[in-house]
């Protein structure tokens, strides 16, 4: 079972240029999210999505996009790379509608740590 | 807005327990979690409460004040192994994790 898979684990941009990070997983989960996490700090939300089709913007929705077209996949694009955007970026995945532990548990990707030139 | 609290560092001894405390002020709830996180790593998940109480695994247990919008995570025969930030979470009624800033846990020999 892989989980959470992430692409690229390590990536330098210059500034103006533009790349999509990969989340893909296997859980059948419906939610998916994208969190950034500055040095020393917390996770902030970027975009998330409730299922194929729907997405939404979370607490730092500038300079990113995404889409959710099927339930295992949900990139994230850098339109036009800035030095703010240098960060570690993190995937999650968890289940939406179901109460208990699977409510709250998170799965995450190994993270993207992006250097922006 | 929504917020947890939780302290930024704490600092225990190998062997001691060690309790890391988180309040929260969300829209709607649905339980709180707890993950650790080792430097250079992704969060893992630890524990949940959806009911107030305690809930243990292991040398770790979670417990959660409803009423008080309180938790904390105990962390019991410290291991150096321990050593890492720990995070509390809440789900809201937007489906969305809200997250503290972390708590970074130094563990001393």
């Amino acid at each position: 079972n892989a989980g959470v898979t992430q692409t690229p684990k390590f990536q330098v941009l210059k500034t103006g240029q533009s790349m999509t990070l990969q989340c893909a997983q296997d859980m059948n989960h419906e939610y998916m999210s994208w969190y950034r996490q500055d040095p020393g700090m917390g996770l902030r939300l970027i975009h998330y999505s409730v299922g194929a089709g729907i997405t939404d913007q979370g607490e730092v929705p500038n300079g990113y996009n995404v889409s959710r077209s099927t339930t295992e996949d949900f990139p994230l694009r850098l339109l036009s790379a800035a030095p703010s955007q240098t960060s570690v970026y993190f995937c999650a995945s968890s289940y939406s509608f179901t109460f208990g532990r699977g409510y709250t548990e998170a799965f995450f990707g190994q993270g993207t740590r992006l250097t922006v030139v | 807005g929504q917020s947890l609290e939780q302290p930024s560092e704490v600092t225990a001894v190998e062997g001691a327990i060690v309790q890391i405390n988180c309040t929260y002020q969300t829209s709607g709830f649905y339980g709180l979690s707890w993950y650790q996180q080792h430097d250079g790593g992704a969060p893992t998940f630890l524990s949940y409460n959806a009911l107030d109480g305690l809930e243990e695994t292991g040398r770790f247990s979670s417990f959660l004040s409803r009423s008080d919008s309180y938790g904390y995570l105990l962390l019991q025969e410290l291991q150096m192994k321990d050593s890492a930030s720990y995070f509390c979470a809440v789900r809201d009624s937007n489906y969305q994790l809200i997250w503290g800033a972390g708590t970074k846990l130094i563990i001393k020999p």
